[in-house]
């Protein structure tokens, strides 16, 4: 089968360091996607990682490793407006379809 | 650059009816892919459309049926509709059934009583 797994809901501290985790069993991988979800939005692209190791852009930094089928976001200087849900998404190799994780409510607290 | 576009945003239909939602992708793009999100859940891949043909299709029953224009529009139909149905309905587009990343819009919110 076909699973992704992501904490429901975090709380962090306005300013400090936030890291959100998303395990992953699929038939097929291509690369793995984050993105941002406020209610009631569109999900935002964050980032998009293909090979192991630590991608960072800005506050934001995405982390991969393929053998464990692991990632993880980490938020840096967490702000108010980074209250949102994160979607973890694998990309199957067979037909670049992607594959949701439930998402993670990350509650920014002042 | 006009981002990707849905109608209506809202829509509330009742159980056996049937129902039309709307999308216009990004400037450029070829490729719609549509997805149904449950609240407090992912969203589920029903499926995309590339130069106006079906170019994939999730775990959907038949009802679920789409076009795509020679515009790259784009129209979700779903047929004698089931009050499991109520999701918020997101159409993205990429440059092709390829392209990285999707662009979402924001959405229709169906409601089926």
């Amino acid at each position: 089968g076909q699973n992704i797994d992501q904490p429901t809901e975090m709380t962090a501290t306005e300013g400090a360091i936030v890291q959100i985790n998303c395990t992953y069993q699929t038939s097929g991988f291509n690369g793995l996607f984050w993105y941002q979800q406020h209610a009631g939005e569109a999900p935002t692209f964050l980032s998009y990682n293909v090979l192991d190791g630590l991608e960072e852009k800005g506050r934001f930094s995405s982390f991969l490793s393929r053998s464990k089928g692991y990632s993880y976001l980490l938020l840096k200087e967490l702000q108010m407006k980074d209250s949102a849900s994160y979607l973890c998404a694998v990309e199957k190799d067979s037909n670049y379809q992607l594959i949701w994780g439930a998402g993670t409510k990350l509650i920014i607290k002042p | 650059e006009t981002g990707v576009t849905q109608s209506p945003t809202h829509l509330i239909k009742t159980r056996g009816q049937q129902v039309t939602l709307r999308c216009s992708s990004q400037s450029g793009h070829n490729t719609v892919s549509w997805y149904q999100q449950a609240l407090g859940q992912g969203p589920q891949f029903i499926f995309q459309y590339y130069r106006e043909e079906e170019n994939g299709r999730g775990n959907f029953p038949p009802r679920f049926s789409g076009l795509q224009f020679p515009n790259y529009s784009s129209e979700l139909n779903v047929n004698a509709l089931e009050l499991d149905d109520s999701a918020l309905y997101l159409c993205a587009s990429s440059l092709s059934r390829t392209g990285r990343p999707l662009h979402f819009g924001n959405g229709t919110r169906l409601t089926v009583t």
